[in-house]
């Protein structure tokens, strides 16, 4: 089974904090997506990554970066927090033609 | 730009009852439409289809897509309480790419 592993479930920062979030995968998976997801918006692409070093703007990446140093590994950052990044941040991965699988996701408070 | 639309946002159900929903899009060089099942943490996979016609089913939840009217439903029958959850909608976008375009999600709500 895929295992996709985000590193916190809660995390409460402050308005202007650099915030890292960081996504493991255990299947040597190619393809690594980061989402955030909203009341009403549904789930948003913000990053993905094809391959290590590789990134690519998804529909809303203002105020966001990524990091792919590892396959295994896919971190997003938030330069400079705001309140509207407060939401549900979702990892996820895939092979090819295959679902993508989801992390449990990290519910991120910014006050 | 690629759309998916689920109907409806909300539903309440009692159990026993059979539900449908619905689930519409406009996808340029459509690939494949997905089917997730999200209770408290991760959306689940639960059905991929990329043929017209053909009924996808697993226990009490069956699928089916129509190309040609571009839409899909998702089917579950008797339902329980167990199945209360946000069912989410989303297409594979275009050739070589694997990114995902969802719907808003049907939230759906099952009491006994």
């Amino acid at each position: 089974d895929v295992k996709v592993t985000q590193s916190s479930r809660y995390l409460v920062k402050r308005t202007g904090e650099k915030v890292f979030l960081e996504c493991v995968q255990d299947m040597d998976h190619e393809n690594m997506f980061w989402y955030r997801q909203d009341p009403g918006l549904g789930l948003r692409l913000i990053y993905f990554s094809y391959d290590v070093k590789m990134k690519e703007k998804g529909d809303i990446p203002e105020g966001y970066s990524v990091s792919r140093e590892k396959k295994e590994r896919f971190s997003l950052i938030l330069e400079s927090a705001s309140t509207n990044q407060t939401s549900m941040y979702l990892c996820a991965t895939t092979l090819s033609n295959q679902p993508q699988h989801f992390g449990d996701g990290t519910r991120l408070s910014i006050l | 730009e690629d759309k998916v639309v689920q109907s409806p946002l909300s539903l309440v159900v009692h159990e026993g009852d059979t539900v449908t929903l619905n689930c519409s899009y406009e996808v340029t060089n459509f690939r494949s439409l997905l089917w997730y099942k999200q209770e408290k943490k991760a959306p689940t996979f639960l059905f991929m289809l990329t043929s017209s016609g053909i009924e996808k089913k697993s226990g009490r939840l069956s699928s089916i897509l129509d190309k040609k009217e571009l839409f899909s439903i998702l089917n579950i029958t008797a339902t329980q309480t167990g199945d209360s959850a946000i069912y989410l909608c989303a297409s594979l976008r275009g050739a070589g790419s694997y990114q995902l375009t969802f719907g808003k999600g049907t939230k759906l709500s099952v009491i006994p």
